[in-house]
């Protein structure tokens, strides 16, 4: 099985700053993405991490709101850029290998005060 | 719609009872079915994968009903332990995941 590190875990960030949550994979894998899990809901995606080129993002997400790299195949980051406390909730990279099971990161646990 | 809809729960049971619960999906074109599960405050785990002719892992049977499109997970004596939030995947094809919001059960001593 995958081991995804994942972090910060959690962090409390005023609103109008940006935060960049790194995931790391200990394999390298071809596809990562990122979810958002807001309070008492289910894992919404945000985003398809691509190695060497832009992020894909699923509708709803922007670019400039949610800045993605993916420097090489084991690495990714997420930034919430601009917060505000709607932003509140939790983050969590991910790597599937097509049709079978997939894993993800510890979370991030953000607060927007 | 939704592309997958859950039994929101919670279920209260006690131990060593069975407990049962279905989802939905919208993608007729979705191959992969999995069931996850997510304790509280912790990422989801894979429980188990749903096969087409039904699958068995121990105490959980899931079921596969492609017809109607749905997706059913049983627990038989049930342990304090299977208390969590069950979460209905399903793969939409192109390599994500769609989930279910989650069904909550609570097995009680």
């Amino acid at each position: 099985s995958a081991v995804i590190s994942q972090k910060p875990s959690r962090d409390i960030c005023q609103r109008g700053t940006s935060l960049t949550i790194q995931c790391q994979v200990d394999s390298q894998v071809t596809m990562m993405f990122w979810y958002r899990q807001q309070p008492g809901q289910s894992l919404t995606l945000i985003a398809t991490a691509n190695q060497g080129s832009e992020a894909t993002y699923e509708s709803g997400f922007v670019i400039d709101k949610f800045p993605i790299s993916r420097p090489n195949l084991t690495f990714s980051t997420l930034t919430v850029s601009n917060m505000s406390p709607e932003d509140s909730s939790i983050y969590l990279c991910s790597e599937s290998r097509g049709h079978t099971e997939a894993f993800f990161g510890q979370g991030t646990r953000l607060t927007v005060v | 719609r939704k592309e997958v809809e859950q039994d929101p729960g919670p279920f209260n049971v006690p131990e060593g009872a069975t407990v049962a619960f279905n989802c939905t999906y919208s993608n007729s074109a979705s191959q992969s079915f999995f069931w996850y599960r997510q304790d509280c405050r912790k990422e989801p785990k894979l429980l188990m994968s749903v096969y087409s002719s039904g699958n068995e892992d121990g105490r959980f049977t899931a079921q596969l009903n492609r017809a109607s499109q749905y997706i059913s997970l049983l627990i038989r004596d049930s342990k304090l332990s299977d208390s969590a939030t069950y979460l209905c995947v399903v793969n939409r094809n192109d390599y994500k995941l769609s989930f279910g919001a989650g069904t909550t059960v609570t097995v009680r001593a």
